[in-house]
């Protein structure tokens, strides 16, 4: 099946730092996600990208669809303490029977030093 | 409040006993997903349903069990035949906007075996 590589695997930042994280893959999706997960519960969707090439921001957040629709990354500005968990790409492909196959990186578990 | 509802929170199995994990979406959405997550892993898909009465296995159905008898729900039975059952487990639910199928997912249960 499908793999995603995202990195980095973690990430020790201060407060106030940018942050950076991507994703590749071998194959191309149709749909890239985004999700954050905090401990304990379930991911929350933070950016969906549509198109190649497409850059999104959703405050902090900043997310783009690369050009060859095998990779993406998610840049957060001027990090604060709420920004800690984990940070998940997802790239989504509809088959041909229609249904949409949604693949998951292992995540990016972010911490942030006050 | 519209939502993925995932019950219990928390869930004690004994060995040779079968446990089923809840899942109610009052989203109207058709699409109902079950996840595996385990430390340091992304998330791996055990069973999807597209439609009521109709589910497909994902990469890791062995030793896991569900039905979908209603829109609205998606319940998990994890089996004596799963020898390795403690994860976290999520649920996610998605509609079919024609270009892009977004899934959302549940506060997850998590599995221990006593």
């Amino acid at each position: 099946g499908q793999q995603l590589n995202q990195s980095p695997q973690s990430m020790f930042i201060q407060e106030g730092e940018d942050v950076s994280m991507n994703c590749t893959s071998s194959s191309i999706f149709n749909t890239w996600l985004w999700y954050k997960q905090d401990p304990g519960e379930g991911p929350v969707l933070l950016i969906a990208l549509y198109k190649a090439g497409e850059l999104t921001s959703n405050g902090r957040l900043t997310a783009q669809f690369g050009i060859t629709r095998k990779d993406s990354f998610l840049n957060i500005s001027a990090s604060i303490p709420s920004d800690v968990g984990i940070y998940f790409c997802a790239g989504q492909l509809r088959s041909g029977a229609g249904s949409y196959q949604l693949t998951f990186g292992k995540g990016t578990k972010l911490s942030v030093i006050p | 409040d519209g939502g993925i509802t995932q019950s219990p929170k928390y869930l004690f199995r004994k060995e040779g006993q079968n446990v089923t994990l809840s899942c109610e979406q009052n989203l109207n959405h058709d699409a109902m997903y079950w996840y595996r997550q385990d430390p340091g892993q992304g998330l791996r898909l055990i069973y999807y349903s597209q439609i009521v009465n109709d589910f497909q296995k994902g990469d890791i159905a062995e030793g896991y069990s569900v039905s979908r008898e209603k829109k609205e729900s998606f319940p998990l039975t994890v089996t004596s035949a799963q020898k390795n059952p403690t994860a976290f487990y999520l649920c996610a639910s998605s509609i079919d906007s024609g270009s892009s199928n977004i899934q959302y997912f549940g506060a997850g249960t998590r599995l221990s075996v006593l």
